[in-house]
């Protein structure tokens, strides 16, 4: 299997414009996690689906972001507007959602808002 | 709520010589715990894991024993190399449907020749 995999790696946008970033999980896992990291906050855990089911959506900072999982194989994070402060690394995960696994994760998207 | 809480950073060590991050969690229950680890430009991958009370989970060197009367569980290695140098992450989560992981803010670690 190819692991998690993300796009774009890196994005550079505008502030006010709209940035979609992807993630492909690993086929088989049922459970998908998008965190967010930077220097100030370190590692922040966005949101999660179990079964493309939203499961905990509580980390998502305000109502610009938004993210769907239209399939098991598929999910998008949204931010509509972006503004500079949405510069981050963006991390997708997954896993099997049975006791003791590991979470898999991709490499990361870069966005930087100007 | 759970939470993981790590030592302040950065380190920084000179090859060979030994390495203790500690790592204390506070959760209901028993969580299974782990070591992630971040390499520059990279993503997280998991290091080590422990499931139960005073598992020892080891991979490269590294070493980390769930202690659960200490809610701790600190990760050693005896002898580290430039190739170390990396971002070193405490997690945990629970068994059974729908489990998260809970990370610590991470430790930057940096080995000099």
């Amino acid at each position: 299997d190819a692991g998690v995999i993300q796009s774009p790696r890196h994005e550079v946008t505008e502030m006010g414009q709209e940035v979609t970033l992807r993630c492909k999980p690993i086929s088989g896992h049922n459970s998908l996690f998008w965190y967010r990291q930077t220097m100030m906050r370190g590692l922040e855990l966005l949101i999660y689906f179990n079964n493309n089911v939203p499961i905990d959506d509580s980390g998502m900072p305000e109502d610009r972001f938004s993210a769907k999982m239209p399939n098991a194989s598929f999910s998008t994070l949204k931010i509509q507007p972006s503004e500079p402060r949405d510069s981050a690394v963006y991390f997708c995960a997954s896993c099997l959602d049975r006791p003791n696994t590991e979470a898999f994760f991709g490499q990361g998207t870069r966005l930087t808002v100007v | 709520g759970n939470s993981v809480t790590q030592m302040e950073g950065p380190v920084t060590l000179s090859e060979e010589a030994f390495l203790t991050i500690n790592c204390t969690y506070t959760a209901t229950g028993y969580p299974s715990l782990f070591w992630y680890v971040q390499y520059p430009g990279e993503g997280l991958q998991l290091l080590l894991k422990a499931t139960k009370a005073d598992d020892k989970g080891s991979n490269k060197g590294f070493e980390a024993t769930y202690r659960k009367e200490t809610t701790s569980f600190h990760l050693e290695k005896g002898s580290v190399q430039v190739s170390d140098s990396a971002v070193y992450f405490c997690a945990l989560s629970y068994t059974g449907a729908n489990s998260k992981l809970t990370f610590g803010k991470g430790i930057t670690l940096s080995v000099r020749p």
